[in-house]
């Protein structure tokens, strides 16, 4: 069985940097075709993709958050981790790590998240 | 980056409803293009990827269609359990961003 779950801080203040875990199971992030996305929530909003991490360990950002996001990955430990920082009240939301399958198409990878861990929340105040 | 929109931003309809919801991307696309449904409180659920494929588990009720840059997401008989948000997501290029969200309520 697939499941993944995040864990971390639920209240950060603001300028701090956020450290978010994803823990595996039921997958290995070295197989081909493996990857893990981040995606974040705020409250009533829209849901924002945030970063991708695949098996041969390329990585990918969202454009806006560019230059405050990092993701690795230990697979050793089956384990994701996204780091925001500089936090601001802006950040505050549901993040969600996700297994994502990259599949060969004409055109490069298809890509889809299949299975999603619960979601964390984070608040950022002072 | 290529920018998603939905349409319409939300929905009205009655159980037994044949109902559509679309998404446009600002560029081609191809068939790079995931369909999601998101319930309160929940994490989203895939149901179509690549345009017009059928995620395992999830009912013959739902399909896909389109490639380019426009494309439809349509539920052939509302049941009570599809009351939710439906979200589209490109894969073409990174970022994979997401349109707005649909959300569809009880008549």
């Amino acid at each position: 069985q697939v499941t993944l779950r995040e864990s971390g801080p639920a209240l950060v203040k603001p300028t701090q940097t956020l450290t978010l875990t994803c823990t595996l199971s039921g997958f290995s992030l070295t197989t081909t075709g493996m990857c893990v996305s981040w995606v974040r929530q705020p409250p009533g909003k829209a849901l924002e993709w945030l970063a991708l991490i695949d098996w041969d360990d390329d990585k990918f950002y969202s454009t806006s958050l560019r230059t405050r996001l990092t993701i690795s990955k230990d697979t050793s430990k089956n384990q994701v981790v996204l780091t925001l920082t500089n936090m601001d009240p802006v950040d505050t939301a549901t993040y969600f790590c996700a297994r994502d399958i990259a599949a060969t198409g004409p055109v490069g990878y298809y890509y889809g998240m299949d299975v999603w861990g619960q979601g964390t929340t984070v608040t950022v105040s002072s | 980056d290529i920018q998603m929109t939905q349409s319409p931003s939300s929905l009205s309809a009655s159980v037994g409803d044949r109902v559509t919801i679309a998404c446009r991307a600002s560029q081609s696309i191809s068939s790079y293009l995931n369909w999601y449904q998101q319930k309160p409180g929940k994490a989203p659920k895939l149901l179509i990827y690549a345009a017009s494929s059928l995620q395992s588990g999830v009912p013959s009720r739902f399909s896909g269609s389109g490639s380019g840059t426009d494309f439809t997401l349509t539920i052939s008989s509302l049941q009570p359990e599809d009351f939710a948000t439906y979200f589209c997501q490109q894969s073409y290029s990174f970022p994979h961003i997401f349109g707005q969200g649909t959300k569809l309520e009880i008549k």
